[in-house]
């Protein structure tokens, strides 16, 4: 079936830098959208991406969609302890599945100020 | 205000026995899902319901089951079967047509089997 891949599982900063995580999927997407988890909570949606090379932004927030419908990334620039949380990709595979998503394992993200 | 309600936050049972997890949603959506997240593996998802009356197994089914007879609503049973049920528990509902506002989940129901 279909697996998503997501890496680095953990990554620590300081405040002001920047967090970059990638998101690999064994097979070609419909779409991808990120979630958001602050420690203690549920997920919640940030965005879809669903074009080949798509790039969107939101603030300080960049995500791109992989010119082959098989990879994401989502990057911060000069992160905040409100950034503090998991950040998952979930890929849509389409066809008999639309609407079902494949989640990735997240990447913890953890900001010291 | 629109939302999704799953009930209750905190559930303790005895191994052997079975436990049915709430879900509710007054968001309209047609399709609803369950997941479960274990630390280091994300969410996995167990079942999914795209119409009431219908649903299909996940990635993890084995253990649980799931009806859905009213739109708003879509239980979830932790079966004795169930290897490993101490688990994080998220619910979630979209619009049919690839859930293109995303997934809305509830705030979760933590089990601990002891």
């Amino acid at each position: 079936g279909q697996q998503v891949m997501q890496i680095p599982q953990y990554q620590h900063v300081q405040e002001g830098e920047d967090f970059t995580t990638y998101c690999n999927s064994s097979t070609t997407l419909s779409n991808i959208q990120w979630y958001k988890q602050r420690p203690g909570g549920h997920p919640v949606f940030l965005i879809q991406l669903v074009k080949s090379g798509e790039v969107k932004k939101q603030k300080r927030l960049t995500f791109q969609f992989g010119e082959a419908k098989k990879n994401s990334s989502l990057h911060i620039t000069a992160t905040q302890t409100t950034d503090v949380g998991t950040y998952f990709c979930a890929g849509g595979a389409g066809g008999t599945s639309y609407g079902k998503l494949t989640f990735g394992q997240g990447t913890i993200l953890t900001v010291h100020p | 205000d629109g939302g999704i309600t799953q009930s209750p936050k905190y559930l303790f049972r005895k191994e052997g026995q079975n436990v049915t997890l709430s879900c509710e949603q007054n968001l309209n959506h047609d399709a609803m899902y369950w997941y479960r997240q274990d630390p280091g593996q994300g969410l996995r998802l167990i079942y999914y319901s795209q119409i009431v009356n219908d649903f299909q197994k996940g990635d993890i089914a084995e253990g649980y089951s799931v009806s859905r007879e009213k739109k708003e609503s879509f239980p979830l049973t932790v079966t004795s079967a169930q290897k490993n049920p101490t688990a994080f528990y998220l619910c979630a509902s979209s619009m049919t047509g690839g859930a293109p506002d995303g997934y809305t989940f509830g705030s979760g129901t933590r089990l601990t089997v002891v």
